[in-house]
């Protein structure tokens, strides 16, 4: 079973900052996604990265895909309080449909 | 807009007890997931299911666990015999070809 390791595992900034969230791992996935969770519901999709050196944009979130498909980023630039959430990112194997998810990131952004 | 819906939203159960966790999947989805999520722990894979047959599954997903689609419709995941260590968020996610949707989840309690 592949790992992911995600970092940092809380973050509490003030609105208006920038902030990195960081997903390695020592193997290579075919895919990589990056969900949203609110309390008491499932997991929502935002971005699926699929190709190394990969960038996406959504907003002021910006999703990069590393170059040998094995590490990933989310970056948010003047984040909001609106942003506060768990945000997590799950690779898809190569061998398979499994995700395999990092522990989580729960931002909060205060006003 | 299309969603998966779980029942029940929470359960709580004695020990030893049988449990039927239920997923309307969206229409036209072909592929079937069970995720589950131990309370402060990650997402972990339990199963896939394609074509009335399972097409992956993990190693928590042992002889306890089980599977199927009896109507049609309905993709359901039973538990045999309850142990406390499966108290968790059970997610029910669908897809067709591409995005991956989660349920809201179903909570069970293990007493």
């Amino acid at each position: 079973t592949q790992l992911l390791e995600q970092s940092p595992q809380f973050l509490s900034i003030q609105e208006g900052e920038n902030l990195t969230v960081y997903c390695n791992s020592s193997s290579v996935f075919s895919s990589l996604q990056w969900y949203r969770q609110e309390p008491g519901e499932g997991p929502v999709l935002l971005v699926t990265v699929v190709t190394g050196g990969e960038v996406k944009k959504l907003k002021r979130l910006t999703f990069q895909f590393g170059d040998a498909r094995k590490d990933s980023s989310l970056h948010i630039t003047a984040a909001q309080p609106g942003d506060t959430g768990l945000y997590l990112c799950a690779g898809q194997e190569t061998s398979g449909s499994r995700l395999t998810f990092g522990e989580g990131t729960q931002l909060t952004v205060n006003p | 807009e299309p969603e998966v819906t779980q029942t029940p939203s929470h359960q709580v159960t004695q020990m030893g007890q049988e449990v039927i966790l239920r997923c309307v999947p969206i229409s036209n989805h072909l592929y079937f997931y069970w995720y589950r999520q131990i309370l402060g722990q990650k997402v972990e894979f339990l199963v896939s299911f394609y074509n009335n047959e399972i097409s992956e599954k993990s190693e928590i997903f042992d002889d306890q666990f089980s599977v199927e689609r009896p109507d049609g419709s309905n993709f359901t995941l039973k538990i045999r015999s309850t142990k406390l260590e499966d108290s968790a968020m059970y997610f029910c996610a669908t897809q067709n070809t591409g995005e991956l949707f989660f349920g809201e989840g179903s909570r069970l309690t293990v007493l």
